[in-house]
């Protein structure tokens, strides 16, 4: 069974601080992509990955980057967290050569940024 | 660009009955894909149900059907004989063929089953 991990399922940080948001799949997927997930909105592309050291923008990068050293570990960064940038964060793998859909999300991550 | 859309941020139903989510969608594209993915309380985001745009027919996948109406760019998901493990949140999904590089997600629909 794939699974698809993310390092906290809760967090609180203060406005400014570095946050990283850790997300593991152990199935050897090259495919991750990180999401927020907002009342309202859905769900929105924030950065996705084609394989290690490789990253695209999604629909909304700004004031996020991200770090792909390793094959099995998809990392968020918040340079500065700011409290528009609380919300609940799903991070998803995709097997290769499965369509886009086929994607197996993460618990997620809530953040709070105060 | 493309957008999907939920109107009802919640909805309930009872215990065996039936209830239907509605989506539309705005798209210039023929030839798309779009999902029905099931995000229950604390618990990882599945998919549901997968509908191509060129074929007619409505997808089905157990108690779960779609009405695909292609012309009305309107997806909407039955769920049959509601049970209480159905209770969710209720994302409708689009992705275009030509520039699949992503998915395009409603806003949600929250689902409460009473028993």
């Amino acid at each position: 069974d794939v699974k698809v991990t993310q390092s906290s399922r809760y967090l609180v940080k203060r406005t400014g601080e570095k946050v990283f948001l850790e997300c593991v799949q152990d199935m050897d997927h090259e495919n991750m992509f990180w999401y927020r997930q907002d009342p309202g909105l859905g769900l929105r592309l924030i950065y996705f990955s084609y394989d290690v050291k490789m990253k695209e923008k999604g629909d909304i990068p700004e004031g996020y980057s991200v770090s792909r050293e390793k094959k099995e570990r998809f990392s968020l960064i918040l340079e500065s967290a700011s409290t528009n940038q609380t919300s609940m964060y799903l991070c998803a793998s995709k097997p290769p050569g499965r369509p886009l859909e086929t994607q197996y999300f993460g618990p997620g991550t809530r953040l709070l940024v105060l | 660009a493309q957008t999907v859309t939920q109107s009802q941020p919640e909805m309930s139903v009872q215990e065996a009955e039936t209830v239907t989510l509605s989506c539309t969608y705005d798209t210039s594209e023929s030839d798309y894909y779009l999902f029905w993915y099931k995000q229950p309380p604390s618990r990882q985001m599945i998919l549901v149900i997968r509908q191509e745009a060129y074929k007619q027919q409505n997808a089905t996948e157990n108690r779960f059907s779609v009405n695909f109406q292609k012309a009305a760019k309107s997806f909407s998901l039955k769920i049959s004989d509601s049970q209480l493990g159905d209770a969710a949140m209720y994302f409708c999904a689009y992705r275009s063929i030509t520039s699949g590089s992503r998915l395009t997600f409603g806003e949600g629909t929250q689902l409460t089953v009473n028993p």
